[in-house]
């Protein structure tokens, strides 16, 4: 069984610029994650999906970020414009329902310049 | 609030010898607790989860944690460590009834022949 897919694996912008991340979940999972991994420090949750519904972007910095998953499966996260503070690894995760395992993609490691 | 405090950063083990890694979290309710590994280049893979019941939890590669609830700690250990063990190792911790990880800020374990 697949795992959950993210792509690219590594990004390198120039500020201002935007860009984009995708995540494919495990199939059957309805809850999906994304996170923030900054260098030296744990992941921590920008926003989470039932199905097709955000249910905590309490953490989501909105003006810049978006996220979506239109289908309720994979999801799409953009940061428009980037900042140099945003060079970090956007993780991806997903579960079968919320409160059952969390299962991680490898991550996009993103670098602004 | 939660909170997940991993003091050592690093720690480095010769193979074969014994290796503890701390864990102590805050929070004023009850809650779930974690260990994740990451490899280099791979997401996060849980390792062991204390849900309730036994205090002490074992993964299947020989690691095991206890939960201390007066000390407020969940240390991972193993009573011998392989090359193949050099990893990312982050706590984590969840309010009973929430899905939403709090991670500490990772310990890299670094075993030497």
């Amino acid at each position: 069984e697949a795992g959950v897919v993210q792509s690219p694996r590594y990004k390198i912008i120039e500020k201002k610029q935007p860009v984009a991340f995708w995540c494919n979940p495990i199939s059957g999972h309805n809850t999906l994650y994304w996170y923030l991994q900054n260098l030296g420090q744990g992941p921590e949750l920008l926003i989470r999906y039932e199905n097709e519904e955000a249910v905590d972007d309490s953490q989501l910095p909105k003006d810049r970020f978006s996220a979506e998953r239109l289908k309720g499966v994979d999801s799409t996260l953009k940061i428009q414009p980037a900042e140099l503070g945003d060079s970090a690894v956007y993780l991806c995760a997903s579960s079968l329902t919320a409160y059952n395992e969390q299962f991680f993609g490898p991550g996009t490691r993103l670098t602004v310049l | 609030a939660q909170s997940v405090t991993q003091l050592d950063s690093q720690v480095p083990v010769f193979e074969e010898a014994p290796v503890e890694l701390r864990c102590n979290y805050s929070s004023s309710v009850s809650v779930y607790l974690f260990w994740y590994v990451q490899y280099p280049n791979q997401g996060l893979q849980l390792l062991l989860k204390y849900l309730s019941g036994s205090t002490l939890v074992e993964s299947i590669n020989g690691f095991e944690a206890e939960f201390n609830k007066s000390q407020t700690s969940f240390h991972l250990r193993k009573p011998s460590v392989h090359i193949s063990d050099t990893a990312e190792y982050f706590c984590a911790v969840s309010e009973r009834g929430t899905d939403k990880l709090i991670f500490g800020t990772g310990t890299r374990l670094q075993v030497f022949p």
